[in-house]
């Protein structure tokens, strides 16, 4: 079982919206950093959001994250064929003294 | 940019020890970052490793610490693993990856190693 806790599947349409959420405790998300990451089918994880809400140089402003209390959302708007992918949250856990992970999420873009 | 290119043994016998090397270009890695270990089990999850410092301080993940180190090279810019008496269970993807505020990135490409006899 994951630390931080992410739902398995999401799915939508091209061009509509998704959201993907991250439920942690005081201990990770609430009083650390957030990031998330894309893994394309095949290839390393790349960052998408770092610092709970940027995007680093190269992402596009389709992709948003936010954080309230113990929990974080990574949203997608104009979803494209290519965001088919597996999306994974990250923060530090004070009291493990670890980096976890959630356990991904795979999205659909049907 | 920083570029990170894992290398080592595809497969490793059981009750050996993994090693890796995560060779880093484009930057330094005296630079003041972490520098991070992450695999991925087959059809799985990520899960930390570690990360080491150009000092050569360290922090494990706790349910690996006791099979876990990981140490820095200056002189070679580059970092490495070493996973004592694996099993099959530790059959995975390994990445290495620079950490900053919270984050890693970018990652390297990723070595499959698989523990086999």
């Amino acid at each position: 079982q994951s630390v931080l806790t992410q739902p398995p599947s999401v799915s939508a349409a091209p061009g509509q919206k998704v959201t993907i959420s991250c439920s942690g405790s005081s201990s990770n998300i609430w009083s650390s950093y957030v990031s998330w990451y894309q893994q394309l089918p095949g290839t390393a994880p790349k960052l998408l959001i770092y610092e709970n809400n940027k995007r680093p140089s190269g992402i596009p402003d389709r992709f948003s994250g936010s954080k309230s209390g113990t929990s974080a959302t990574l949203g997608i708007t104009g979803l494209q064929t290519g965001d088919e992918a597996d999306y994974y949250c990250a923060a530090w856990d004070d009291s493990l003294s670890a980096r976890v992970f959630g356990g991904g999420t795979k999205l659909t873009v049907l | 940019q920083v570029q990170l290119q894992e290398s080592g043994p595809g497969l490793v016998k059981p009750s050996g020890t993994l090693s890796l090397t995560c060779a880093v270009s484009g930057g330094s890695i005296s630079s003041g970052n972490w520098w991070s270990w992450v695999r991925q089990s087959p059809g799985k999850g990520l899960e930390w490793i570690g990360e080491v410092y150009h000092s050569g301080s360290t922090s494990y993940n706790p349910s690996l610490k006791s099979r876990v180190t990981i140490s820095v090279d200056k002189s070679k810019n580059q970092f490495s693993l070493n996973l004592r008496s694996v099993t099959a269970a530790d059959t995975a993807v390994y990445y290495c990856g620079r950490v900053g505020t919270g984050w890693v990135a970018p990652w390297g490409q990723g070595t499959l190693v698989t523990v086999s006899s």
